[in-house]
C-alpha cells in the first residue's frame, strides 16, 4: 500500500512564476492537509480538504495561495507569483474518514521542497 | 486545541531508555495525544497515540497521567537512528486533524 505521495520532491522558481505542488493521499483516504514548514520550525497547518470541498482554509495565505482536492486526481497546491519567501517544503498529510479518526493517524508525505530565486 | 509545551532538545547514548515530557495543560474531555518523529528531509511519521493511561507498541510506550495534563513518550534502548525530532500533538476527536499545530519539536540527539 503505497504512502502518501508528492511531487516534485525539489521544485526551483524564479520570483514571479507559479509553483504546483501535487499530492496523492494514501488508498482510501478522503482528507487532504497541507502544511508549510520553514527551517528549524514546525508545521505551519494550511488548509484542510475533502474530496472538491475546502473545509478549512484558515491557515493559507489569502492571496496567490489556492488549494484543491478534485474528484479525479491529486490534491493540488497552487502559488502564484512567487516570492522569496515562499521558500519552504510544503508536506501533504493524509486521513481516513471522520469515523476513523482515532483509530487511524494522520501519514504524511515526504514534501516538496520550494527554492524561489 | 490544547497548546502542547515539549524540551526543545534532549541527548542521549545508543542503548539508553528516553523519556520526552510534554505538557498539555488545557487538554479538553475528547482530546487525544499522538506523537510523531521526524528526519531531516522526510516528513513526520506516527509513533503512538493514546487518551489515557498507558499504550505500548513495538516502538514505544505512551505514558498518560490521570489528569491528563501531560504524557511522556518513552523510547526503550535508543539507536543512533533514532536521532530525530519529536513532536507531541494533540488533536479533538470530534474534529479530527483539523488544525494540527505542530510546536518546534524535541530534537532527540544519540550519540555513540
Amino acid at each position: 500500500n503505497a504512502g502518501v505521495m508528492q511531487n516534485p520532491r525539489h521544485l526551483v522558481r524564479r520570483r514571479g512564476q507559479e509553483a504546483r505542488l501535487r499530492c496523492s493521499p494514501m488508498k482510501g483516504h478522503s482528507h487532504v492537509y497541507w502544511y508549510r514548514q520553514l527551517p528549524e520550525e514546525g508545521l505551519k497547518f494550511m488548509v484542510y480538504l475533502q474530496k472538491e470541498n475546502i473545509i478549512d482554509e484558515s491557515g493559507m495565505p489569502k492571496e496567490r495561495f489556492s488549494a484543491e482536492f478534485p474528484k479525479e486526481g491529486p490534491s493540488i497546491l497552487r502559488i502564484q507569483q512567487v516570492v522569496r519567501g515562499d521558500s519552504a517544503a510544503y508536506f501533504c498529510a493524509s486521513s481516513e474518514n471522520r469515523d476513523s479518526w482515532v483509530n487511524s493517524p494522520l501519514h504524511f508525505g515526504n514534501g516538496t521542497r520550494l527554492t524561489v530565486t | 486545541l490544547a497548546k502542547t509545551t515539549q524540551p526543545i532538545s534532549m541527548d542521549s547514548y545508543e542503548g539508553q531508555e528516553v523519556n520526552i515530557t510534554c505538557s498539555h495543560n488545557n487538554i479538553a474531555t475528547n482530546d487525544y495525544i499522538t506523537w510523531y518523529q521526524q528526519f531531516p528531509s522526510q516528513g513526520p511519521r506516527f509513533i503512538i497515540q493514546g487518551y489515557k493511561t498507558k499504550v505500548t507498541n513495538e516502538v514505544a510506550s505512551l505514558f498518560i497521567p490521570a489528569d491528563r495534563k501531560s504524557s511522556t513518550l518513552s523510547l526503550p534502548r535508543v539507536s543512533l537512528s533514532d536521532t530525530a525530532v519529536y513532536y507531541c500533538l494533540v488533536y479533538s476527536g470530534n474534529t479530527g486533524f483539523q488544525k494540527l499545530v505542530f510546536g518546534t519539536g524535541t530534537r532527540l540527539l544519540v550519540s555513540p
